[in-house]
């Protein structure tokens, strides 16, 4: 079990560029979650993937986000013309279950983006 | 409306001290999971324990002890004999029935002093 892998660790760069995110999940783990984490809060859904499905998105994925995970294996989180505000500690992590999410998630060390 | 609350932002003890954690969460499905996770300051979430909102027994292990009380919609968590080990922030976090995602708490930033 290699865990939950993000890469890359941290990423700088200007407002208004494009930024592209990896996760690797546990292997046998059918679920993908992305969350969103700043300073002094807890981590905050994104979106979610059962297999290649993406079936949940939260408001706060704006149309500059978006998320595939084309054979259901690892994911990508794409940030197009990023914002001051987009600065944060980016989240992956997944599960392996049915359609309820009870089983625990487990996570990567995340990619912290930082807009200059 | 914050599903999760963790009122308690920081906590400081000094070592083998016990110390408890709170956590009230709000939900109106029946079927509900509730979680703890440890993030060192390393960064990477570390899961500790989940609880069914059918099971409303205690857990300890080791030196943690969890207290989940549907009455008062609290899961709270203590530490036994803490250590500086034991120094991280601490989320809880409600999965419901009907829906996917993880709604975590602020955090309890717990600092364990030699």
């Amino acid at each position: 079990d290699t865990g939950v892998s993000q890469n890359p660790r941290h990423k700088i760069t200007k407002r208004g560029q494009n930024v592209t995110f990896r996760c690797d999940p546990i292997s046998e783990h059918n679920r993908l979650y992305w969350y969103r984490q700043t300073l002094g809060q807890g981590p905050e859904f994104l979106t979610y993937f059962q297999n290649e499905a993406q079936l949940e998105k939260s408001r706060l994925l704006s149309d500059r986000f978006s998320a595939e995970r084309p054979k259901g294996s690892f994911s990508t989180l794409e940030i197009q013309r990023t914002e001051q505000g987009d600065s944060a500690m980016y989240l992956c992590a997944s599960s392996f279950g049915g359609p309820r999410g009870n089983q625990p998630q487990h996570f990567g060390d995340g990619t912290r983006l930082s807009i200059l | 409306a914050q599903k999760v609350t963790q009122a308690q932002t920081e906590i400081s003890v000094v070592e083998k001290e016990d110390v408890t954690l709170d956590c009230v969460y709000e939900t109106r499905d029946t079927t509900y999971y509730l979680f703890w996770y440890k993030q060192p300051p390393s960064g990477e979430l570390v899961f500790l324990i989940r609880r069914n909102s059918f099971d409303e027994q205690n857990e300890i292990s080791g030196r943690y002890s969890w207290n989940f009380q549907k009455s008062t919609s609290s899961f709270n968590f203590t530490i036994t004999a803490s250590q500086v080990v034991d120094s991280a922030v601490y989320f809880c976090a409600l999965s419901e029935w009907t829906g996917n995602q993880f709604y975590f708490g602020t955090g309890t930033s717990l600092t364990v002093i030699p």
